[in-house]
């Protein structure tokens, strides 16, 4: 069973610090990983994909992908209290449907 | 630019009642579209998704069932709902002119089973 775990938080970090939320995954042969972000009451929201080894960069975020490791990433650089939410891990198998981690929850304080 | 509505907004039915969702994707052709739940405090659960018009692929047996009679337009239905029934209904869809895997989310349905 392919199965993708996150930490359930919350997570509490302070206002400009570094956030640094985690995912790893069972299946091998995952191609594709995502991160979504989901404020209370909404949908959740694609904030950054990365398909190969290494970090990937997007504003205050960044994305990083070991393979090798089964792991998966996401560091938020100077935290806002905006960016409390919760933040879902997704792994695309090649050619098969997404697999959701639970999500973490994270909480940025004043 | 896609953009992908779902209605309604929120849903209160009672048990035994009849269900139907509808979603649709502007903007785009041909897009894989799915149909999410997500129980309170809970993760996604992949409910059905589908490839092309009439095609219908089923993750969890249950009293729900998906339709797509257009490209652009997926509906979720149910004859009966249960208690178990409640939670936030999400539709999604990929591919299109977008990278063929990064999936986009509706603002989802929030239904009530009483």
């Amino acid at each position: 069973q392919k199965e993708v775990e996150q930490n359930s938080g919350p997570l509490s970090v302070p206002e400009g610090a570094i956030a640094s939320l985690n995912c790893t995954y069972s299946d091998r042969g995952s191609q594709s990983f995502f991160w979504y972000r989901q404020y209370s009451g909404k949908s959740p929201e694609l904030i950054m994909s990365i398909y190969s080894n290494g970090d990937k960069e997007d504003g205050r975020f960044t994305a990083q992908l070991n393979k090798a490791s089964q792991y998966v990433s996401l560091l938020i650089r100077d935290s806002q209290p905006s960016d409390s939410a919760t933040y879902l891990c997704a792994v695309n198998p090649y050619g098969q449907n997404f697999v959701f981690g639970p999500g973490t929850r994270l909480s940025v304080l004043p | 630019s896609q953009t992908i509505h779902q209605w309604p907004a929120t849903l209160v039915q009672p048990v035994g009642s009849p269900l139907s969702l509808e979603c649709t994707v502007e903007g785009t052709s041909n897009p894989n579209l799915y149909w999410y739940r997500q129980a309170a405090g809970r993760g996604l659960q992949l409910l059905f998704y589908s490839v092309g018009i009439g095609q219908i692929s089923s993750e969890v047996p249950q009293n729900l069932s998906a339709s797509r009679p257009q490209d652009r337009q997926f509906i979720l239905s149910s004859k009966k709902l249960l208690l178990s029934d409640s939670g936030f209904y999400l539709c999604a869809w990929s591919g299109g002119n977008r990278r063929w895997n990064e999936q986009y989310f509706g603002p989802g349905t929030r239904l009530t089973v009483t």
